[in-house]
């Protein structure tokens, strides 16, 4: 079946400007993930959503940063004003969700590398 | 607050040889969760093991195994007789999951090389 899907796969911006970067999860997951992996660091924590809700954001760096759901299926990560400091591959991981143990592993798309100028 | 250790940067073996990747964790819970994953060249992130912090029993699958020990807060990671196709970072991560937020709290990784 088909996995984690990210659009683009890579995407080059200018220093000041807007960003979205999409993520497909797999279908029927209600569970979705974003992180961000900068070089040769492991994937920090962005934000989570159950459904169409985010339940957790705490992983955002800043105001600039947003992200919508709004069918509880596809994803959407908004960065406002970029800086060269968001320069960083962006994941997506989706999972079955449901909220009890034993709890489902996060199946990782195959990220989006953006590149601020 | 979670953290994650993982202080072998970089590891290089000769192929056949057995290599072991260690992983220190804290956390204030009782109850978490505990992960490998594998990132080859290609980029993707690849699920290898959830253990729970209540099951200590070690586990292997094929020639992977891990080594669960609380006492020391340790979750090592063990391949024998590596092959050059294991070649990839490694990433341990720890999740508390509460009422289903299963997000991951990840090491810096270790990249092994494994040399023909």
């Amino acid at each position: 079946g088909a996995g984690v899907s990210q659009t683009p796969s890579n995407k080059v911006t200018e220093k000041g400007k807007y960003v979205e970067l999409r993520c497909d999860p797999i279908s029927g997951h209600t569970a979705l993930y974003w992180y961000r992996q900068s070089l040769g660091q492991g994937p920090e924590f962005l934000i989570y959503f159950q459904g169409t809700g985010a339940a957790d954001d705490s992983g955002l760096p800043n105001d600039r940063f947003f992200a919508v759901r709004p069918e509880g299926s596809v994803s959407t990560l908004k960065i406002q004003r970029t800086e060269r400091g968001d320069s960083a591959v962006y994941l997506c991981a989706s999972s079955p969700g449901g909220g009890r143990p034993p709890y489902n592993e996060q199946f990782f798309g195959p990220g989006t590398r953006l590149t601020v100028l | 607050a979670q953290k994650v250790t993982q202080a072998q940067t970089e590891i290089s073996v000769v192929e056949k040889e057995d290599v072991t990747l260690d992983c220190v964790y804290e956390t204030r819970d009782t109850t978490y969760y505990l992960f490998w994953y594998k990132q080859p060249p290609s980029g993707e992130l690849v699920f290898l093991i959830r253990r729970n912090s209540f099951d200590e029993q070690n586990e292997i699958s094929g020639r992977y195994s891990w080594n669960f020990q609380k006492s020391t807060s340790s979750f090592n990671f063990t391949i024998t007789a590596s092959q050059v196709v294991d070649s990839a970072v490694y990433f341990c991560a720890l999740s508390e999951a509460n009422f289903g937020n299963e997000k991951l709290t990840f090491g810096t990784g270790t990249r092994l090389t494994i040399i023909p």
